[in-house]
């Protein structure tokens, strides 16, 4: 079956430093791939999506890119900033259309 | 409006009460989905509606009752909770024929005592 695969956190960083949460997936297709964040006290809302080999999702300044070969779709975002403390969900969804989530990676940024 | 729309956003409810909580979009989505979020956990499935109709139950204890009135309402009835059903409740919806991309309310938080 499907599966997504998260680095654990938290992930504590200085504001403005660089970011990476790995995400690696299994799939028997060609799954779409999504980073899903959810802010303390909300719900989860959609970062960005990527639907098929070598695509580049981005948005606020994240980004990730759907690496086939690796099955992998690390999340990146080159200066993070304090309000970017959430929790970030990699997701899969394939064939029934509903999504696999990975186990979440919380970050944390000091100011 | 992209919005889906759940209330109450809080609820405290003994384990003799009956509530319910209730989900809106006017997004023209389909399918809609009731998940529960334990805290620091992904958002587990637990009802998919499509076009109305229950399409998916994924093993969840009939204390849980999902309604489908209309395609822009989901409710879920809540009868006879127990303290370890406490968690945040997320609706969700997405339109027929999509990737998989879900559009999430914020979230019922639910304490049962």
């Amino acid at each position: 079956g499907n599966s997504v695969t998260q680095m654990e956190g938290p992930v504590t960083l200085s504001e403005e430093a660089f970011l990476t949460i790995n995400c690696t997936y299994t799939a028997t297709g060609y799954p779409s791939l999504f980073w899903y964040v959810q802010y303390p006290g909300e719900g989860l809302q959609l970062l960005l999506k990527a639907t098929k080999a070598d695509d580049k999702g981005s948005n606020k300044g994240f980004e990730a890119t759907y690496r086939k070969e690796t099955t992998s779709f690390h999340l990146e975002k080159g200066s993070v900033q304090v309000s970017d403390s959430a929790v970030y969900f990699c997701a899969l969804s394939e064939g029934s259309y509903i999504p696999t989530f990975g186990r979440g990676t919380s970050l944390i940024v000091h100011p | 409006d992209t919005e889906v729309t759940q209330t109450p956003k809080h609820l405290v409810m003994g384990m003799t009460n009956k509530k319910s909580l209730k989900c809106e979009q006017h997004m023209g989505h389909r399918a809609m989905y009731w998940y529960k979020q334990k805290a620091k956990k992904p958002p587990e499935l637990m009802f998919v509606y499509s076009y109305e109709k229950l399409s998916i139950n994924e093993s969840v204890p009939s204390r849980f009752s999902p309604e489908c009135p209309n395609s822009s309402l989901l409710n879920l009835h809540l009868h006879a909770l127990q303290p370890e059903d406490s968690a945040l409740y997320l609706c969700a919806s997405s339109p027929s024929g999509g990737n998989g991309e879900l559009f999430f309310g914020e979230g019922s938080r639910l304490t049962v005592l």
